[in-house]
């Protein structure tokens, strides 16, 4: 049983543009959820993340947003540059149990 | 600050062999995680140690995954017999406390079962 969907394995923009990724979770108890970013052979490195509390969180170029009517919270990039290229993964988790599900990420290019 | 060591980055055995894989979390960082990322999967928790105790190992297959944190510092995260299913990333996280955003990931060990 997945939880945390992202849909899209991949995703390609043209530099300069906003890029959205998507992410969708089953479990009404997620009240945390973590945008992580991973480099090809690299560890993810935390990114962005927002609380339940609240439906928005910005960190620079980095905006994450949480409907949790409809259990779905977005990363928008704008503008997007070469080096965002990368693979995506969202994590919620439950309870303040710091016990982080996992999305299957999404690989996002950015196109000089 | 130096981050994350894991070693070794890459392993290849057969079916039926055992394999260690090592950890050096952050200096002072209490909390260390094993995860294990399948390809095309995200990461998934397998164990959760705060010093050298486990908070979490409900996703560890106990019957052929141990894993152990002596001193509170290094961990070892052990498979034996490994299976095929086996093949992934291995992925060392540590934390100072528990603020999900305090979690600091290690480059992996890839391990391929043949």
């Amino acid at each position: 049983d997945q939880q945390v969907k992202q849909n899209s394995p991949s995703l390609s923009v043209q530099e300069g543009r906003i890029s959205i990724l998507n992410c969708d979770y089953t479990n009404s108890m997620f009240d945390y959820f973590l945008w992580y970013k991973k480099y090809p052979a690299e560890g993810p490195t935390f990114l962005i993340s927002i609380s339940s509390i609240k439906d928005k969180n910005e960190d620079g170029r980095f905006t994450v947003f949480l409907n949790k009517s409809a259990k779905h919270l977005s990363l928008h990039i704008v503008p997007s540059q070469p080096g965002d290229s990368a693979v995506y993964f969202c994590a919620a988790s439950a309870g303040g149990t710091y016990k982080y599900i996992f999305g299957t990420g999404t690989r996002l290019k950015v196109l000089a | 600050e130096a981050g994350v060591a894991q070693s070794p980055r890459y392993k290849i055995i057969e079916k039926r062999q055992s394999v260690a894989f090592w950890c050096n979390p952050i200096s002072g960082h209490a909390t260390l995680y094993w995860y294990q990322q399948i390809l095309g999967q995200g990461p998934k928790l397998l164990i959760q140690f705060q010093n050298n105790g486990v908070v979490d190992d409900s996703q560890l297959p106990k019957d052929r995954f141990s894993a152990e944190r002596l001193k509170g510092v290094d961990s070892t995260l052990k498979i034996q017999p490994a299976k095929l299913e086996d093949s992934a990333v291995y992925l060392c996280a540590s934390s100072a406390g528990l603020a999900p955003n305090t979690q600091y990931f290690g480059p992996g060990t890839r391990l391929t079962v043949l």
